[in-house]
């Protein structure tokens, strides 16, 4: 089945401690992305990346970083996260040849920082 | 002043209403129009796009852009409980996707 896998699904952690939340595609699409969905703000794009070795900056990038050594996998790392990063996060991805108008979405990451 | 600007409702129908959910934008550079839908606890998919102005029909939905008045609109006909949903407007922006804020949509049996 073509989807988009995140881990974990629910996050509950403290100020200052560092995790990762994995993405991973089974589709080959170049294009990976992630977006934070906040109430009243609707979703705001982090980080994307057009390909392996390839990010670059969405809209809210500050506070997080991203790494895209594989096709398939889009990880997003909080070195030291702070409550403003308490969020819903989504993942997605898409190919250039479906148009990047049609990005597949994860089922979402659910992350309280205390 | 927000590129995308939507109506975050919430907008409650009784079954069988004709639904209209709106979304304005300031870039006239935008050229591809979508409305993804989101199911609580879900991630969004896409619904219906659109490149050009005028009306796109897909069953019971209707995607309309008016690019003069840089105002898009999708029209649900026969609405329907599991249209019970959030609906987001997006924009393309060179490849990357502008959100609006989404319109919460509850249809009620």
């Amino acid at each position: 089945e073509a989807q988009v896998t995140q881990n974990p699904r629910y996050l509950i952690t403290v100020t200052g401690k560092k995790l990762t939340v994995t993405c991973s595609q089974n589709m080959n699409h170049e294009y990976m992305s992630w977006y934070r969905q906040d109430p009243g703000l609707g979703l705001r794009q982090i980080y994307y990346s057009m390909n392996v070795e390839v990010t670059d900056k969405g809209d809210v990038p500050e506070g997080y970083k991203v790494s895209r050594k594989e096709k398939r996998n889009f990880p997003l790392i909080l070195e030291s996260p702070s409550p403003n990063q308490t969020s819903l996060y989504f993942c997605a991805s898409s190919s250039p040849g479906t148009g990047e108008n049609e990005q597949f979405f994860g089922p979402g990451t659910r992350l309280t920082v205390l | 002043q927000k590129e995308v600007e939507q109506d975050p409702g919430p907008l409650s129908v009784p079954e069988g209403a004709i639904v209209s959910l709106n979304c304005t934008y300031s870039n006239s550079a935008f050229q591809y129009f979508m409305w993804y839908r989101q199911y609580s606890r879900k991630g969004p998919e896409l619904l219906m796009y659109t490149y050009s102005s005028g009306n796109k029909e897909d069953g019971r939905f209707t995607a309309q852009v008016d690019k003069s008045s840089k105002y898009i609109s999708l029209f649900i006909r026969d609405s329907q409980p599991s249209d019970s949903a959030t609906y987001l407007c997006a924009m393309n922006q060179g490849g990357k996707l502008i959100f609006g804020q989404g319109t919460e949509l509850s249809v009620k049996p």
